[in-house]
């Protein structure tokens, strides 16, 4: 059973729109959200963190935010660029007492178009 | 190097054969996780090391896989009697230690035929 869901596969937006990605969770132990960013043919590179004690983190272009009761997070990417086109992967952590035990999502694929 | 490495890119093996694959982590890194990527589906934990140990090897799906790091700097992914079904992408990751980001690997193919 997952217990990180992202329920869209693919995501199409225009150059210079607001691009959302969803991520749904399930084991209320996570206290700790990350998004992987992730090309073909190279690895996942981390993008952005959360606590669980905040419901808000922006980094430039990017934020993510949280919402514990609904269990479900989201990263806002604006505004969008090509450069932006790769699969997204949400991850969580259940802290620590799983120390580095990182669970991922699906994916969604992000594709922006000029 | 700048960043983790893993050896062979690609890997083609016949069902039943052995299979070795290498992880070098970013320099001082004390911490390298394994992980197995399906098609469609993100990064599947398999096991982590602190330092030369095992210290959770929960994701290993069965004795057929093991893993080493014997000198707790690269580790090498073994994985016995292959199967179709361990065809995947196997990333590598490290970070500077517990609870750090962690840094992947553009992982190995494996193709199991």
């Amino acid at each position: 059973d997952q217990q990180v869901k992202q329920n869209s596969p693919s995501l199409s937006v225009q150059e210079g729109r607001i691009s959302i990605l969803n991520c749904d969770y399930t084991n209320s132990m996570f206290d700790y959200f990350l998004w992987y960013k992730k090309y073909p043919a190279e690895g996942p590179t981390f993008l952005i963190s959360i606590s669980s004690i905040k419901d808000k983190n922006e980094d430039g272009r990017f934020t993510v935010f949280l919402n514990k009761s609904a269990k479900h997070l989201s990263l806002h990417i604006v505004p969008s660029q090509p450069g932006d086109s790769a699969v997204y992967f949400c991850a969580a952590r259940a802290g620590e007492t799983s120390y580095d035990k990182v669970i991922f999502g699906p994916g969604t694929s992000l594709s922006v178009i000029p | 190097g700048a960043g983790v490495s893993q050896t062979p890119s690609n890997k083609v093996t016949e069902k039943g054969k052995y299979v070795e694959l290498r992880c070098d982590p970013i320099s001082g890194h004390t911490a390298l996780y394994w992980y197995r990527q399906s098609l469609g589906q993100g990064p599947e934990f398999l096991i982590y090391f602190q330092g030369t140990g095992a210290a959770d090897d929960s994701g290993l799906p069965n004795d057929r896989f093991f893993a080493v790091r014997p000198e707790g700097s690269v580790s090498t992914l073994k994985i016995q009697r292959t199967e179709r079904g361990d065809s995947a992408v196997y990333l590598c990751a490290s970070s500077p230690g517990q609870g750090e980001t962690q840094y992947f690997g553009p992982g190995t193919r494996l193709l199991v035929l």
